[in-house]
């Protein structure tokens, strides 16, 4: 069974950058798109980032878009988010998560997630 | 953007009863494009059910989904103790901008 484990979270200060990364195992990475998807204290679910299965094509949501960057390396089976200009309202817990379907033209639910990263912006 | 309205916020339930969890889109969903979640404290979200009534790996029988259009439906036909969490429903598959609902908390009675 597939897994998907978190790291890279922390405190930071507004306005600095912090890098997470989602490593994956038990299934084959680079057929999947991935998505990061965040949940601020006490809050539902808020969809953060998407990147297709060969990493060529990205989302953002508009809250993130020109300060967030969603990338992977599909040789080491890595999903990474780089953080920067970092706001209060950034405060959450960031999960990866996986498309249930392999190279799919449409976008999926998500049949795998990570334990989730903690981040904390706050001076 | 589609927007994902969930009713009721709060359920307090027994044990052993049956439960129906809504959740209405402000536009329609196609049914293969929606999916449910179960979050429990302290853990990561569930895929439960997707395409509106699939259930997924591994889960139980006792739940169930149904709808189309803008007015989809998780059922549990029979709690379990271990059901008590917080439910979710998801839209996507137009774009890789999926909306998530707000979520129903259903909480032991």
């Amino acid at each position: 069974e597939g897994q998907l484990l978190e790291s890279g979270g922390g405190l930071v200060q507004p306005g600095g950058s912090l890098r997470l990364s989602c490593a994956a195992s038990g299934f084959t990475f680079g057929n999947y798109a991935m998505t990061w998807v965040r949940q601020a204290p006490g809050k539902g679910l808020e969809w953060v980032s998407s990147i297709g299965d060969a990493g060529a094509d990205t989302y953002y949501a508009d809250s993130v878009k020109g300060r967030f960057t969603i990338s992977r390396d599909n040789s080491k089976n890595i999903l990474y988010l780089q953080m920067s200009s970092l706001r209060d309202e950034d405060t959450a817990i960031y999960y990866c998560a996986k498309d249930a379907v392999a190279r799919n033209s449409a976008w999926d639910g998500f049949d795998i997630w990570g334990q989730g990263a903690r981040v904390t912006v706050c001076s | 953007e589609i927007v994902l309205t969930q009713s009721p916020g709060t359920l307090s339930l027994s044990p052993g009863e049956r439960v129906t969890l809504s959740c209405r889109a402000s536009q329609s969903v196609t049914s293969s494009q929606l999916a449910w979640y179960q979050q429990k404290p302290g853990q990561a979200p569930r895929l439960l059910i997707d395409g509106a009534s699939a259930r997924a790996t591994g889960v139980p029988d006792r739940f169930s989904g149904s709808g189309s259009g803008t007015d989809f439906t998780l059922t549990i036909s029979r709690l379990e103790s271990e059901d008590f969490a917080v439910y979710y429903c998801q839209q996507h598959g137009r774009s890789p901008r999926t909306t998530f609902g707000p979520g129903t908390k259903v909480d032991i009675k």
